[in-house]
């Protein structure tokens, strides 16, 4: 079945510091991918998506490119900043499969500190 | 649009008690899904409808848990009887299937104590 193995955490990072977080998957079809964060006490929300290889996904300064070769989905960020503290969490959806559902990682807790 | 609303935010609760989960899902989203977060076992999906019929409850742990949609905006989870394990915090969401790639948008959860 479909799954996604994401970097454990937690991570702490002093601020402007580079982020990297690293995501693979195993899908049976050709899945579209996501990068969901969760700040403290709320819900997930979507940061990021790519729905093709080599595709480049990018939001807030978050960026994550499609690799079909590697079947990877990296998270990454030049600089990061205090707000940036939340758990992040790699998705994918395997429309191939015939279904509507996200596989979600086991989530990565980052801490950004001054 | 107010997004994803889930009613009770916190609920304490005795073992043996029924507990009622609420979710609104956003105007116009034809798919609802609800999810259960625990620091052990991650996000896990508990059950999905498209177009108020379920379509998948595989990742409903047992008999005591039941799910309904009743119409396109009003969907419940309930727990019947409730045991310390359920303590979790319960997250439901919504999506235009078909559209918007599965993007999904998450309520801001309900966080369950059984004692």
């Amino acid at each position: 079945g479909d799954s996604v193995t994401q970097m454990e955490g937690p991570v702490t990072l002093s601020e402007e510091a580079f982020l990297t977080i690293n995501c693979t998957y195993t899908a049976t079809g050709y899945p579209s991918l996501f990068w969901y964060v969760q700040y403290p006490g709320e819900g997930l929300q979507l940061l990021l998506k790519a729905t093709k290889a080599d595709d480049k996904g990018s939001n807030k300064g978050f960026e994550a490119t499609y690799r079909k070769e590697t079947t990877s989905f990296h998270l990454e960020k030049g600089s990061v900043q205090v707000s940036d503290s939340a758990v992040y969490f790699c998705a994918l959806s395997d429309s191939g499969a015939g279904s509507y559902q996200l596989t979600f990682g086991k989530g990565t807790k980052l801490s950004v500190i001054p | 649009d107010a997004g994803v609303i889930q009613s009770p935010r916190h609920e304490v609760t005795e073992m043996g008690q029924e507990v009622t989960l609420r979710c609104k899902p956003i105007s116009g989203h034809n798919s609802l899904f609800w999810y259960r977060q625990t620091m052990m076992r991650g996000l896990e999906l508990l059950i999905y409808f498209n177009n108020n019929v379920p379509i998948d409850d595989s990742g409903m742990p047992e008999d005591r848990f039941s799910a309904k949609m009743p119409n396109a905006s009003f969907s419940t989870l309930k727990i019947q009887p409730s045991e310390p394990r359920d303590s979790a915090v319960y997250f439901c969401a919504s999506e235009l299937a078909g559209v918007s790639y599965n993007e999904q948008f998450f309520g801001p959860g309900t966080r369950l104590t059984v004692l």
